[in-house]
């Protein structure tokens, strides 16, 4: 059974950075592309960044709104995505889904995890 | 960027309806579009691949069509599992964005 999820949520202040953790289990993560979706309160969804496998040379895509602010990693040896948040903002508060792209690319999202939520507040 | 809009926002309907809901993208996509289904605080579910293709697992009352910047995801005979939010997403370019999101209702 494939399985996603997320860990590192929380309470932040504007300024301040979190860590993101996403565990996979029952596939094989080396496969897939990974990504981060979020949700605002209330709101709709919003693509956040993308990793690609090795053979695509782990590279990376950030939404424009979180560009140069969060950088995505991956960490195949423990079937293990992450997320670096920097310079949080409020509106940084959301939801975040641990996300896995089907493995022919171009994908849809096939697996999603329980999301974990980010809190930018003072 | 390539903006997907959906209507309508919000869809009043009764079990048994046949229900159909539209996406439409700022610029062709070719086929490469999903539809995913989400429930109060739960993650969204995939639904529909490549405009048409139905994920497996998936009841068959849910079909979707289109290409280019046209897509429909119809729900042949709405029933009492199927009240949620509907939403479209291309994954043609990136960014990889998403419609605005679709209601449906208990009339």
């Amino acid at each position: 059974e494939v399985q996603l999820v997320e860990s590192g949520g929380g309470l932040v202040q504007p300024g301040g950075s979190l860590r993101l953790s996403c565990a996979a289990s029952g596939f094989t993560f080396s496969d897939h592309y990974m990504d981060w979706v979020r949700q605002a309160p209330g709101k709709g969804l919003e693509w956040v960044a993308r990793i690609r496998k090795k053979g695509n040379s782990y590279s990376t895509e950030y939404a424009a709104s979180v560009k140069g602010r969060f950088t995505i990693s991956r960490d195949d040896s423990k079937n293990s995505l992450y997320l670096q948040m920097d310079s949080l903002k409020s509106e940084d508060t959301a939801v975040y889904y641990c996300v896995r792209a089907a493995v022919v690319v171009p994908a849809a999202f096939d697996y999603w995890g329980q999301g974990t939520l980010v809190t930018v507040s003072s | 960027d390539i903006q997907m809009t959906q209507s309508p926002s919000t869809l009043s309907a009764s079990v048994g309806d046949r229900v159909t809901i539209s996406c439409r993208a700022s610029q062709s996509i070719s086929s490469w579009l999903a539809w995913y289904q989400q429930k109060p605080g739960k993650a969204p579910n995939l639904l529909i691949y490549k405009a048409s293709s139905l994920e497996s697992g998936v009841p068959s009352r849910f079909s979707g069509s289109g290409s280019g910047t046209e897509f429909t995801l119809t729900i042949s005979s709405l029933q009492p599992d199927d009240f949620a939010t509907y939403y479209c997403q291309h994954y043609n370019s990136y960014p990889l964005t998403f419609g605005g999101g679709t209601k449906v209702e208990i009339k």
